[in-house]
């Protein structure tokens, strides 16, 4: 049992780039999350997707697009990478009824020269 | 619009001490309060979590709080010992059907020996 897998771990690229980070679970989960975490910034959230089928923009949402490609699967693509957008990127699950906690992946760190 | 306010953002103690980290959230509506403890360079987990119907839950060393009143709620950490020292972040949702969460900022605590 994998839990929240997530692709790649590290990352290097240079501004103007696009890259996809991919995001997996394996818990049957409908809510999927990506946030993203900067220093002495805790856990923004980017997007979520409450179902499969629905996705929904979170507290920064410019300069990402997010796909739930199934109930397991929910990536997250950059168009064009700015520095701005180095940062920790965790995506995250949990059950759709009220009161589920989050399960997290263990992160990509990505950075944007 | 929803906030989660968490203080202290940083906390020191001796092993052995307490420690104490107090949340306040906005939205009245919200009934689900997770702490999660995020260790350097891991993902954050979930160590104890409380729904509004509960004053007070333990788990052995750690105990939260929760004054719906006052709209604010505490982690508790006693005998502390020095693996305790990570981020500790509070979180809160809403009833409904995305499972979304808002984070307080974190609290970085170190234990020394």
């Amino acid at each position: 049992n994998a839990g929240v897998t997530q692709t790649p771990k590290f990352q290097v690229l240079k501004t103007g780039q696009s890259m996809t980070l991919q995001c997996a679970q394996d818990m049957n989960h409908n809510s999927m999350y990506w946030y993203r975490q900067d220093p002495g910034m805790g856990l923004r959230l980017i997007y979520y997707s409450a179902s499969e089928g629905t996705t929904d923009k979170g507290e920064v949402p410019n300069g990402y697009n997010v796909s739930r490609l199934n109930k397991r699967e929910f990536s997250l693509r950059l168009e064009s990478a700015a520095p701005s957008q180095t940062s920790v990127y965790f995506c995250a699950s949990s059950g759709q009824t009220a009161g589920q906690p989050q399960h997290f992946g263990d992160g990509t760190r990505l950075s944007i020269l | 619009g929803e906030n989660v306010e968490q203080h202290p953002s940083t906390l020191s103690v001796q092993e052995g001490d307490s420690a104490v980290i107090k949340c306040t959230y906005s939205d009245s509506a919200s009934n689900y309060f997770p702490w999660y403890k995020q260790e350097l360079g891991k993902r954050p987990q979930l160590i104890i979590d409380i729904r509004s119907n509960v004053g007070e839950k333990k788990d052995q060393r750690i105990a939260v709080t929760l004054n719906k009143t006052a709209k604010h709620f505490s982690l508790h950490i006693t005998e502390t010992q020095p693996e305790d020292s990570a981020v500790y972040f509070c979180a809160a949702s809403r009833s409904g059907n995305t499972g979304k969460l808002i984070f307080g900022q974190g609290t970085t605590l170190q234990v020394k020996p």
